[in-house]
């Protein structure tokens, strides 16, 4: 089975622009999250959708914008981009939301 | 204070040693622990979940919790070279999100053989 695959895996933006992630969760599983992973701290939350519902938000600004489709999936879009937005994007995924999550490789933001 | 507190180390052990890895956090709400391990350039993948307070035992690993003291703890047995990665204790449940995982820093660990 396919684990969560998240894509691009890379990506090299300048700041002021806008960027769209993707994430496809495990089949079955209706609960995606998105973490924000700084270089040497642990991942922090950004947002969670269960059965196409925003479920909860991180404290991030509201240049953060998600949504999940009828298939699960889920865009995560940051518009305006600043330096400081360079991190390691993670897409997380479960079948409820109190469970545990399976995350994916992550996307990997570089704002120049 | 941070929600959830952990050393970051490095810390480097032997093959063969018992590593002990341990997290605070301040919300008592939180009903739902998780220890996550990452490889460097890889997603966080999930070793153990445990429910409230208690000891869950996993082959090698040893999930603990005390709710009372709100202190988490990670033992890894026969620790072998591939263990070498980082450790995230994740609480959830109980803050504004209500089901996000609040993660602490990682801990780095080094086992050399």
């Amino acid at each position: 089975d396919a684990g969560v695959t998240q894509s691009p895996t890379h990506l090299i933006k300048t700041r002021g622009q806008q960027v769209t992630l993707r994430c496809s969760p495990i089949s079955g599983h209706k609960s995606v999250s998105w973490y924000q992973q700084v270089l040497g701290q642990g991942p922090q939350f950004i947002f969670q959708y269960y059965e196409k519902e925003e479920r909860g938000r991180g404290n991030f600004p509201d240049r953060f914008s998600a949504r999940q489709f009828p298939n699960y999936s889920s865009e995560l879009n940051v518009n305006a981009l600043l330096l400081g937005d360079s991190a390691l994007y993670l897409c997380a995924s479960s079948l409820e939301p109190n469970y545990g999550y399976t995350f994916g490789s992550g996307t990997r933001l570089t704002v120049v | 204070q941070k929600e959830v507190e952990q050393d970051p180390g490095p810390l480097s052990v032997p093959e063969g040693a018992i590593v002990s890895l341990n997290c605070t956090y301040s919300n008592s709400a939180f009903q739902y622990f998780m220890w996550y391990r990452q490889y460097s350039r890889k997603g966080p993948e999930l070793l153990m979940y445990t429910y409230s307070s208690g000891n869950k035992e996993d082959g090698r690993f040893t999930a603990q919790v005390d709710k009372s003291s709100k202190y988490i703890s990670l033992f890894i047995r026969d620790s072998q070279p591939s263990d070498s990665a980082t450790y995230l204790c994740a609480p959830q449940g109980g803050n504004q999100a209500g089901t996000a995982l609040i993660f602490g820093k990682g801990t780095t660990l080094s086992v050399s053989s």
